[in-house]
């Protein structure tokens, strides 16, 4: 597979569950991303990853927790979520690393469209 | 500090008419700044960016010119079709590798 991916599509969650989402790409970047798409929202970026290091975290609540084990897979693992937390949640890598004095391109991937019941 | 400002939605043409997005941002510095798409039911697509002033990208038909004196970058087509339908978000990268994005404007292209 080319580009990034991310599974599932869908889920629908109840609050007291615990479910992961994954992303991957198959790019070579350096930099991975985490953003919320909520309805009548602007995109509103979650955490960065560089080289497995997170750089930023963008006053996100503790129940949503991410995990980089590598420079290719990012991971959101998610509990006890609030209805509000229903969103789309797109992954994103660029090449370089996020940080001062780059402007770098960030490829998506197809999102999660999250549910929380 | 950075922002982006697009123009509401949603916006409705015919087949084959004009289309103009407007983008105007606010930021410190040179940003690069990115035009970005969204099909219905998928993630955001890369359309076209610029890195610096007067550059214009390109794709698809689609144009966008980098204006720094009206800090301005306008989507652009000239004759767009029912495929074009989706939300279309400008954005800028501020050289801390942040995406600004504006808030979306959905475009419905009626046949």
């Amino acid at each position: 597979e080319t580009g990034v991916t991310q599974t599932p599509r869908h889920l629908v969650m109840g609050m007291t569950n615990k479910k992961s989402l994954k992303c991957e790409q198959h790019l070579g970047h350096n930099a991975m991303y985490w953003y919320k798409q909520s309805a009548k929202k602007p995109l509103e970026l979650m955490f960065v990853y560089n080289f497995k290091e997170q750089t930023e975290n963008n006053s996100v609540p503790s129940r949503f927790s991410p995990e980089c084990p590598n420079s290719s897979h990012l991971f959101l693992h998610l509990h006890t979520l609030q209805p509000e937390d229903s969103a789309l949640y797109l992954c994103a890598s660029s090449p370089g690393l996020a940080g001062a004095g780059v402007t770098d391109t960030q490829y998506f991937g197809p999102g999660t469209r999250l549910t929380v019941l | 500090g950075n922002s982006v400002t697009q123009m509401e939605g949603p916006v409705t043409l015919s087949e084959e008419a004009f289309l103009t997005i407007n983008c105007t941002y606010t930021a410190t510095g040179y940003p690069s700044l990115f035009w970005y798409v969204q099909y219905p039911g998928e993630g955001l697509q890369l359309l076209l960016k610029a890195t610096k002033a007067d550059d214009k990208g390109s794709n698809k038909g689609f144009e966008a010119t980098y204006r720094k004196e009206t800090t301005s970058f306008h989507l652009e087509k000239g004759s767009v079709q029912v495929s074009d339908s989706a939300v279309y978000f400008c954005a800028l990268n501020n050289q801390g590798g942040k995406l600004i994005f504006g808030q979306g404007t959905e475009l419905s292209v009626k046949p």
